[in-house]
């Protein structure tokens, strides 16, 4: 199984800034994906984060709102951009090998509040 | 398309008693399934999934799941429920037809009372 390490595990930011979450794997992996989770509901993807190429993006959720970064097979960072308070949310890591009879593994979540 | 649904959003059980958290799918082609858990503050931890094999499958923490195809379920049990099994518990699935990513159903809230 991988270790996934995500920080910061909470903040409070002021409404117009930006906040960069990242996320550190203990293994290479092939996929990485980013989860927002607001309060009492479902996981929702935002975006497939890909080595060496631009992210994929869900419908609803755009690069300049969400931009990621993933470096390499170990790494990955989700900015929330220019923060309104329907931002807060918690934002999941999650990291998957590339075989669909695997399970994946998440961080801890970051526990974001925009005020 | 694919889909899971929890049709509860709440379970509430007696500590000791079995535990259910009903699952049920819809998927194009075999499903892949799985049921995470999670606890406060914390992200989701991975308890058991269905790949291929036998129906009844075991699990971490005494949980185990049984797939039913005709039935398109995939319940997750406990015989004798904790108190510390309280949390949020996700099934998921994946789409094999879309870069395998996962699904999640919009969770149950598991409370188990002493």
């Amino acid at each position: 199984s991988a270790v996934i390490s995500q920080k910061p595990s909470r903040d409070i930011c002021q409404r117009g800034t930006s906040l960069t979450i990242q996320c550190q794997v203990d293994s290479q992996v092939t996929m990485m994906f980013w989860y927002r989770q607001q309060p009492g509901q479902s996981l929702t993807l935002i975006a497939t984060a890909n080595q060496g190429s631009e992210a994929t993006y869900e419908s609803g959720f755009v690069i300049d709102k969400f931009p990621i970064s993933r470096p390499n097979l170990t790494f990955s960072t989700l900015t929330v951009s220019n923060m309104s308070p329907e931002d807060s949310s918690i934002y999941l890591c999650s990291a998957d090998r590339d075989t669909a009879n695997t399970e994946a593994f998440f961080g801890q979540g970051t526990r974001l509040t925009v005020v | 398309a694919q889909s899971v649904a929890q049709p509860e959003d709440q379970v509430n059980v007696a500590e000791g008693n079995p535990l259910t958290v009903k699952c049920t799918y819809s998927v194009s082609g075999n499903p892949y399934l799985f049921w995470y858990v999670q606890y406060p503050n914390r992200g989701l931890q991975f308890l058991l999934k269905y790949i291929t094999g036998d129906n009844l499958v075991k699990g971490s923490y005494g949980f185990e799941a049984e797939f039913n195809k005709s039935q398109t379920s995939f319940h997750l049990k406990k015989p004798s429920a904790l108190v510390s099994d309280s949390a949020l518990y996700f099934c998921a699935v994946r789409d094999l037809r879309n870069d395998y990513k996962l699904s999640f159903g919009a969770g149950t809230t598991v409370t188990v009372r002493a």
